[in-house]
């Protein structure tokens, strides 16, 4: 069964500086897709960043890229220039498979963006 | 493009009444998953459909089933409401093929059982 760990219920990080939340996960299934979310107050999950199992550079949108080390499982999300408005929960979720399995979530951190 | 929408936002139920819950995908979008979340036991996956049929279920009872319709708008309903039940339930539309079926979510509808 695929279980995602994220083991850091808080962060915080000073206002433009960057911020790396931890992701490991584990799966049997060598096709794999792995999502980070962000999760505002409101409670829209918004999605952030996708790294394919078969990918062979890491991710990246923006200010946020995903440091996708196989081997080791992990998959953790780097937010560079940190803005007030990043304070929120942050999900690391995995999907088996082609994309017709469910998503499966960790249990997210809560990161707070100090002025 | 429209988002994801789920109807309504909030709901107050009382022990032992029945539920349904709304949710419009995006356009051309035809797989709705359905997810529970609480802060005791997180994210938790409740159903998928495509294409008007249940691809996938997670473990929950029986009292919460679901439905999707040919405009792939889908509901969820849960019978028999227990106090356990109060979560914010949120939808998620994907599109088939997409690059690792991102899956887009509503704003949740957040259910109080009391």
């Amino acid at each position: 069964a695929q279980k995602i760990t994220q083991t850091q219920p808080g962060m915080f990080v000073q206002e433009k500086e960057a911020v790396t939340l931890d992701c490991t996960y584990d799966t049997s299934d060598p096709s794999y897709g792995l999502f980070w979310y962000k999760q505002p107050s409101s409670g829209e999950m918004i999605f952030l960043i996708y790294q394919g199992s078969y990918d062979q550079q890491n991710a990246t949108e923006g200010r946020y890229s995903l440091n996708f080390q196989k081997a080791r499982k992990s998959a953790n999300l780097v937010i560079s220039a940190s803005q007030l408005g990043d304070s929120a929960m942050y999900f690391c979720a995995m999907r088996e498979g082609r994309g017709n399995n469910d998503m499966r979530f960790g249990a997210g951190t809560r990161l707070t963006v100090k002025p | 493009k429209a988002g994801v929408t789920q109807t309504p936002r909030y709901l107050i139920k009382t022990r032992g009444q029945q539920v349904t819950l709304s949710c419009s995908p995006i356009s051309g979008h035809r797989s709705v998953s359905w997810y529970q979340q609480t802060p005791g036991q997180g994210l938790q996956f409740l159903f998928e459909y495509f294409s008007e049929t249940q691809r996938n279920k997670g473990n929950f009872p029986g009292r919460f089933s679901g439905r999707q319709f040919s405009n792939s708008r889908s509901e969820m309903n849960v019978s028999t409401l227990e106090l356990g039940d109060s979560a914010l339930y949120l939808c998620a539309s994907s599109l088939e093929g997409d690059r690792g079926q991102k899956a887009f979510f509503g704003q949740g509808t957040r259910l109080t059982v009391v």
